[in-house]
């Protein structure tokens, strides 16, 4: 089973600023099977990226996916404060085993 | 528009069952695979189930094998969460979610999540 590993925890910054969150595999991971998923409080998670890099419909360019292979990157090039919530990686690997990472909160500093 | 509701959840004492529902509008509902992700009180997401479009492959993550049972109605735009033999640690948020396709490989739409509590 592939482990992915999010850091950091929390990220603490302010509006304007820029977020880097990481996603580290056990193993190498197809970058058609990664995918980013933003959660705010009470609601459900919802798809921002997918395919490493492709932006899901609807969904600001100010998220950028990148990376290949074990290393993953989402960055919110100028945070809104709407983007303060938790972020989550998941990966469709070989084992036919959907995983996600235990997340990154992206609070306000 | 895409919707998903669960319905289904609630409380249940330890080696109870519970069957969710989730019923699906604003899309070819056969057409998509199909699947059940929980997440823990305060937790993480964790996938449970997965069921293809027509019902014929369906996988389960280890912690539910042989408990849970995923299936589908495609004339009733449903998808169905057979739980038994239900634990403490099953206690959770349970989403149905869309697998997005070829073309969108990721979790497209999700449901609102419904709450199934195991305690005695």
């Amino acid at each position: 089973e592939i482990v992915l590993t999010q850091s950091p925890g929390t990220l603490s910054l302010s509006p304007g600023e820029r977020a880097t969150l990481s996603c580290r595999a056990s193993q190498s991971v197809s970058s058609s099977y990664l995918a980013w998923y933003q959660q705010k409080p009470g609601q459900a998670p919802r798809l921002l990226i997918y395919g490493a890099s492709s932006r899901a419909t609807g969904i600001p360019d100010r998220f950028s996916g990148s990376g290949s292979g074990t290393d993953f990157t989402l960055t919110i090039s100028r945070l809104e404060p709407e983007d303060f919530a938790v972020y989550y990686c998941q990966q469709y690997g070989s084992s036919l085993l959907w995983t996600f990472g235990q997340g990154t909160k992206v609070e306000i500093k | 528009q895409v919707q998903l509701v669960e319905s289904g959840g609630g409380l249940v004492k330890p080696g109870g069952s519970l069957r969710l529902s989730c019923a699906a509008s604003g899309f070819t509902f056969s057409d998509y695979y199909m699947s059940w992700i929980r997440q823990a009180p305060g937790k993480g997401l964790e996938w449970v189930s997965y069921i293809s479009s027509s019902g014929s492959t369906i996988y389960y993550a280890d912690s539910v094998k042989g408990r849970f049972t995923i299936s589908r109605d495609n004339a009733k735009n449903s998808l169905y969460l057979q739980m038994n033999s239900l634990r403490a640690e099953d206690t959770a948020v349970y989403y149905c979610a869309r697998d997005g396709g070829q073309l969108v490989t990721g979790f497209d739409y999700w449901g609102q999540g419904t709450l199934v509590t195991v305690s005695s």
